[in-house]
């Protein structure tokens, strides 16, 4: 069951600017970093920014996150057709002795 | 480079047990905790446990608690994920995840490739 909420989708055309957000509590994105991961179908979920904001090394700067209180953000600007994607928020949650929470996730469709 | 390989498809029947390994390479074994997420056909990312290689100490979601175990076998730097009275509900690509946290930053820079745990009578 997740915790963090995620819209269940968004688009855009290629080259436009698409933001997908991650709504928490103070139990996790309140007090944690957030993390965003992307999954291409039928592969395993590859981290794409740490730290609420940090890129891995080979991730476009197009990529690009954020957070304010216990809500985080993640953009994607001059949007390509191979960012066509689900997308998840997470985060640590120190309640219930400590456990990882996901987003529910976001369908990225490029039209 | 750091490598996690799990173990291949599995079919059970309602009520059954399963156990998937995840084998580590080109990292110390014992020096980082390995965690399993799970994803139902269609559906998000579920975070099940952890387990501490070195030493084995787990911790454990607790919708899991009482039907899932984790082990590691050091001298094969293999962990396994055991979860047991399987219903239709647990069908689902099983990922072990390698983190890394140094006290500030917690995230899974390496992934497995995925098991698909099928239930099914």
């Amino acid at each position: 069951q997740s915790v963090l909420t995620q819209p269940p989708s968004t688009s855009g055309t290629p080259g436009q600017r698409v933001t997908i957000s991650c709504s928490g509590t103070s139990s996790n994105i309140g007090t944690n970093t957030v993390n965003w991961y992307q999954q291409l179908p039928g592969t395993a979920p590859k981290l794409l920014i740490h730290s609420n904001n940090e890129r891995p090394s080979g991730v476009p700067d197009r990529f690009s996150g954020s957070k304010s209180g216990t809500s985080a953000s993640l953009a994607i600007s001059g949007l390509q057709s191979e960012d066509e994607a689900d997308y998840y928020c997470a985060a640590w949650d120190d309640s219930l002795n400590g456990r990882l929470v996901f987003g529910t996730g976001t369908k990225v469709t490029v039209l | 480079q750091v490598q996690l390989v799990q173990s291949g498809a599995e079919v059970k029947k309602p009520g059954a047990s399963v156990k998937v390994s995840c084998k580590a390479s080109g990292y110390t074994f014992t020096s980082y905790y390995v965690h399993w997420v799970r994803q139902a056909p269609g559906q998000g990312l579920e975070w099940m446990g952890l387990i501490n290689p070195n030493g084995g100490s787990t911790n454990f979601a607790q919708k899991f608690k009482g039907r899932i175990t984790m082990t590691r076998d050091s001298s094969t730097s293999t962990v396994y994920m055991e979860l047991s009275s399987l219903t239709s509900e647990d069908t689902a690509v099983y990922y072990c995840a390698r983190p890394f946290w140094n006290g500030y930053s917690f995230r899974f820079d390496y992934w497995g490739q995925g098991t698909l745990v099928t239930v099914s009578s």
